[in-house]
């Protein structure tokens, strides 16, 4: 069974661009997560897909939004790239969302963005 | 809020000796916990997970973890270290008091160096 896909692996953009990245999850997984790993900051929430709803959403400006299409594949997008951006963003899958928890998530191995 | 600390950024030890990696969560509520690690250049892959069952966790590759609510712990261990080991370890916890059962928090990491 094929893992959690991301593309690209790397990006560099400069600071003002815009950036979209796309996950596609376990086959079957029907939820996709989003997290920023840096190393000030370490692994932080972005947001959770279900459904191609937002279900759940962290700390982070507007600038950062995403998407789930009817397939389950998510994508993010970062307007007006900061410096600060550059990070590695990692997707999550999971099977399911009850009321009860989100099961296991799976991770992919990453998009690396650098902003210039 | 919900809060993961590990205690130490960074951990050295030598082959074949005992692995300790400590975790500590802020929930007064128990919540799910997990162990995840990372590679170099890869995403997360989970080692084990706490659901309320077993206080004591095995997990993949020789690892294991003891929940223990009166301490809110959950540290990892692997009892003979090997070099294939080395790599950052992330604690993180879902639930509890002030988290959502929907998300993952996660501690800052570890990174085991394994010394020949």
């Amino acid at each position: 069974k094929a893992g959690v896909t991301q593309t690209p692996r790397y990006l560099i953009k400069t600071r003002g661009q815009q950036v979209t990245l796309s996950c596609s999850p376990i086959s079957g997984h029907r939820s996709v997560s989003w997290y920023q790993q840096t190393p000030g900051q370490g692994l932080q929430f972005l947001f959770e897909y279900f459904s191609e709803t937002q279900r759940n959403k962290g700390n982070f400006p507007g600038r950062f939004s995403g998407r789930q299409f009817s397939n389950s594949r998510s994508e993010m997008n970062v307007s007006t790239l900061e410096l600060g951006d550059s990070a590695l963003y990692l997707c999550a899958s999971s099977l399911f969302r009850t009321s009860g928890t989100l099961g296991e998530q799976f991770f992919g191995p990453g998009t690396r963005l650098t902003v210039l | 809020a919900q809060s993961v600390t590990q205690l130490g950024s960074h951990v050295s030890v030598s082959e074949g000796a005992l692995v300790l990696l400590r975790c500590n969560y802020s929930s007064s509520v128990p919540p799910y916990l997990f162990w995840y690690v990372q590679y170099p250049n890869q995403g997360l892959q989970l080692l084990l997970k706490y659901t309320s069952a077993a206080t004591l966790v095995k997990g993949i590759n020789g690892f294991e973890a003891e929940f223990k609510k009166s301490e809110t712990s959950f540290h990892l261990t692997k009892p003979s270290a090997h070099m294939s080991d080395a790599a950052e370890y992330f604690c993180a916890v879902s639930g509890g008091s002030g988290g959502s059962n929907y998300k993952l928090t996660f501690g800052k990491g570890t990174l085991l160096t394994v010394n020949p």
